[in-house]
C-alpha cells in the first residue's frame, strides 16, 4: 500500500537557520505530493504541492522538489522565522484515488526560537 | 477555495454515548472526507462521503461505529458511536476544490473530542 515517512520531531532551530524536513514515500505509479502545515490552534492548510516528477513546489519561502528516483519530497527553507513554528505534514494522493484522499506522514513539529 | 465550518469545535463526552459532528461547506463539492487525528499522531482517513451513496470506509473503520450522512452537496455529518476514551481525537472534515479542477484539499478546523 501507499505510505509516507517523514523525519521525527521536534526540530528546534534558531531564527534564520536553515530548515530541512525529510519525506519519502511509497506508492504505485505517480502520486501527487504535498506539504501541509498546522499552526498552533489552527486548522490544516496546504503549504505547497507537486504533481509530477521534477516539479518544484514553493510558497512562503519553503520549497520541495518531487524526486522520483529517490521517492522523496524534502521540505526546505533557507531562513526560518519564529512564525514558522508549526507541525508540518508530508502527504500523497495516489493517482488511482480521489484527489482529496490523502495519505499523511506522521508530522514533524518545528520550533523556532528567537 | 472552500470555507468549511465544523460543529462542535470541541466536546467532552461520557463513555457509551454518541456524538454527531457537522461539516458545512460554502460551495457544492462532490466528495467529502472525514479524518481522525489521535493525540500526537498524524491524520488517518476514516471514510469518503459522496452525496447520494453510502460512504466508503477505510480499513479499520466501520459504519456501525462511524455512521456518516451526506444529504446534499454542501453538508455531511460523522457520528462517533458508543464512545470510549480511545475515541478521544480531533476529527476533521475535508473537501476537494469545488471548482471541478482539482488544486488542493481544504480542511475544517476540526472537532476536538475528549471521552471520559
Amino acid at each position: 500500500g501507499n505510505s509516507v515517512t517523514q523525519m521525527e520531531g521536534p526540530v528546534t532551530l534558531s531564527e534564520e537557520a536553515f530548515l530541512t524536513i525529510n519525506c519519502t514515500y511509497t506508492a504505485t505509479g505517480y502520486p501527487s505530493l504535498f506539504w501541509y502545515v498546522q499552526y498552533p490552534g489552527e486548522g490544516l492548510q496546504l503549504l505547497l504541492k507537486a504533481t509530477k516528477a521534477d516539479d518544484k513546489g514553493s510558497n512562503k519561502g519553503f520549497e520541495a522538489t518531487y524526486r522520483k528516483e529517490t521517492t522523496s519530497f524534502h521540505l526546505e527553507k533557507g531562513s526560518v522565522q519564529v512564525s514558522d513554528s508549526a507541525v508540518y505534514f508530508c502527504a500523497l494522493s495516489a493517482p488511482t484515488d480521489s484527489w482529496g484522499k490523502l495519505q499523511f506522514g506522521a508530522g514533524t513539529q518545528v520550533v523556532v526560537t528567537p | 477555495s472552500a470555507v468549511i465550518s465544523q460543529k462542535p469545535s470541541r466536546d467532552i463526552c461520557q463513555r457509551g454515548t454518541s456524538l454527531t459532528i457537522q461539516c458545512q461547506v460554502d460551495s457544492q463539492v462532490t466528495m467529502m472526507f472525514w479524518y481522525r487525528q489521535q493525540p500526537g499522531q498524524s491524520l488517518t482517513l476514516i471514510a469518503t462521503a459522496n452525496q447520494g451513496s453510502e460512504a466508503t470506509y477505510e480499513s479499520g473503520f466501520v459504519i456501525d461505529k462511524f455512521p456518516i450522512s451526506r444529504p446534499n452537496l454542501t453538508f455531511s455529518t460523522l457520528t462517533v458511536s458508543n464512545m470510549s476514551p480511545e475515541d478521544s481525537s480531533i476529527y476533521l472534515c475535508s473537501v476537494e476544490n469545488p471548482q471541478g479542477v482539482w488544486t488542493e484539499a481544504f480542511f475544517g478546523q476540526g472537532t476536538r473530542l475528549t471521552v471520559v
